[in-house]
């Protein structure tokens, strides 16, 4: 069974960083692609970053750019995003996910991010 | 503001059919397939449709997809109370490299 199981959210300052994981499980986690993909309350899924699967290829959305850091650690089968410099309007529900063009599409419950002084 | 276009809302009775559409452009539909996603806040997305009209193991034929040059739509037939979710449309964009999604259409079963 597919398993993205995400952690590390929180309460934060704005200013303030946090370190999201990812572990994933029951698929080639080294052979895909891995995305983080977040969601504000009342509003639509955003994607915030992506990195291929050798760690060669990596963008993030401009609202992020500078501030958060993907990561992964194929070894570990985990995927990772640093966040700094926190800002209110960076409060949501962030996903781990593995969009595609195929059936292959995996994605978390989520962990939920606030920021909030 | 989405860089895919979604109707906020679309209703429909039991039974019925129900379609929404998803504009985009030439560096994203134009260019790459269309995936589209069942959500409720707080849970997972759930794939639905994939590569423009595949469905994914599991997933009734209730659902359907087409594409045409930048746009988009997904079908529900046979509308069922459980299908009141939001519905996104998503796909690569080759001039962002991001995935780009709609803002998603809140579907209501009168």
């Amino acid at each position: 069974e597919v398993q993205l199981v995400e952690s590390g959210g929180g309460l934060v300052k704005p200013g303030g960083s946090l370190r999201l994981s990812c572990a994933a499980s029951g698929f080639p986690f080294s052979s895909y692609s891995m995305n983080w993909v977040r969601q504000a309350p009342g509003k639509g899924l955003e994607w915030v970053s992506s990195i291929s699967s050798s760690s060669s290829y990596i963008y993030y959305a401009d609202s992020v750019k500078g501030r958060f850091t993907i990561s992964r650690d194929n070894a570990k089968n985990s995927l990772y995003l640093q966040m700094n410099s926190l800002r209110a309007d960076d409060t949501a529900l962030y996903y781990c996910a593995s969009p595609s063009g195929g059936s292959a599409d995996y994605w978390g419950q989520g962990t939920q991010v606030t920021v909030s002084s | 503001q989405s860089v895919l276009t979604q109707p906020p809302s679309a209703s429909g009775t039991p039974g019925q059919r129900v379609t929404i559409s998803c504009s985009g452009s030439s560096s994203n539909i134009g260019s790459n397939t269309v995936n589209w996603y069942h959500h409720l806040p707080g849970t997972a997305p759930k794939l639905l449709i994939y590569s423009n009209h595949l469905r994914p193991s599991g997933v009734p034929d209730r659902f359907s997809g087409s594409k045409s040059g930048t746009s988009a739509s997904l079908a529900i037939s046979g509308l069922q109370s459980e299908d009141e979710a939001d519905y996104y449309c998503a796909a690569w964009d080759d001039s962002l490299n991001a995935w780009v999604f709609g803002g998603g259409t809140k579907l209501t079963v009168l």
